[in-house]
């Protein structure tokens, strides 16, 4: 069975700082990981996703996520902060083809940004 | 090209009441996945349709059902309503292959509060 954790559920950052969010997954084959982040009251948004190609994966809105085999993660950042990052963001692993698109997605991580 | 779209957008029901959920997925997507979204649960997923069959199904009671037509359109009813499932239902729609992966596009989600 496929999990995911989020190490934080809710993280302040100041306008002009690193952005990190955490993401570990457990997973008996190798893995699909995504990256989504939700604005209130509406769906989610894809940032960026791995797919066996390059460990290292540039997402939309100057988001990058680094894919660990050895630690079993895939943490998100982004360089400097802009007010606008301030969302949810979730984490989500599909397994493999038998699982189809069935995504399985961390808790969640609340981003606040301070001017 | 529209993107997913979920009506009704909100929607209140009692107890004991069942409720029908629409989403039309992005044209030319034949798969759409429904999730569940609670502050209790998180994100979990109910289930995957692709060319009106059911392809997946997550860990929820019978009273969670849907469907597909031939159109890709897809429904999800839910019967015998009870508190639990106030919820933010989106749906997701992929293009399907024969590897998984695929990016999910998530329409903006039903609210529905059970009274």
């Amino acid at each position: 069975a496929q999990s995911v954790t989020q190490l934080g559920s809710h993280v302040s950052v100041s306008e002009g700082a690193l952005v990190l969010l955490r993401c570990n997954y457990s997973s008996s084959v190798p893995p699909y990981l995504f990256w989504y982040v939700q604005y209130p009251n509406q769906g989610l948004q894809l940032l960026l996703k791995y797919t066996s190609a390059a460990t290292l994966v540039k997402g939309i809105n100057g988001f990058e996520a680094e894919f660990k085999k050895s630690e079993t993660s895939f943490h998100l950042t982004k360089p400097s902060a802009h007010m606008s990052d301030a969302a949810e963001y979730f984490c989500a692993v599909s397994a493999n083809k038998a699982a189809g698109n069935k995504l399985t997605f961390g808790g969640g991580t609340r981003v606040l940004v301070k001017p | 090209k529209a993107g997913v779209t979920q009506t009704p957008r909100y929607l209140i029901k009692t107890r004991g009441q069942q409720v029908t959920l629409s989403c039309s997925p992005i044209s030319g997507h034949r798969s759409v996945s429904w999730y569940q979204q609670t502050p209790g649960q998180g994100l979990q997923f109910l289930f995957e349709y692709f060319s009106e069959t059911q392809r997946n199904k997550g860990n929820f009671p019978g009273r969670f059902s849907g469907r597909q037509f031939s159109n890709s359109r897809s429904e999800m009813n839910v019967s015998t309503l009870e508190l639990g499932d106030s919820a933010l239902y989106l749906c997701a729609s992929s293009k399907m292959g024969l590897a998984g992966g695929h990016e999910q596009f998530f329409g903006p989600g039903t609210r529905l509060t059970v009274l």
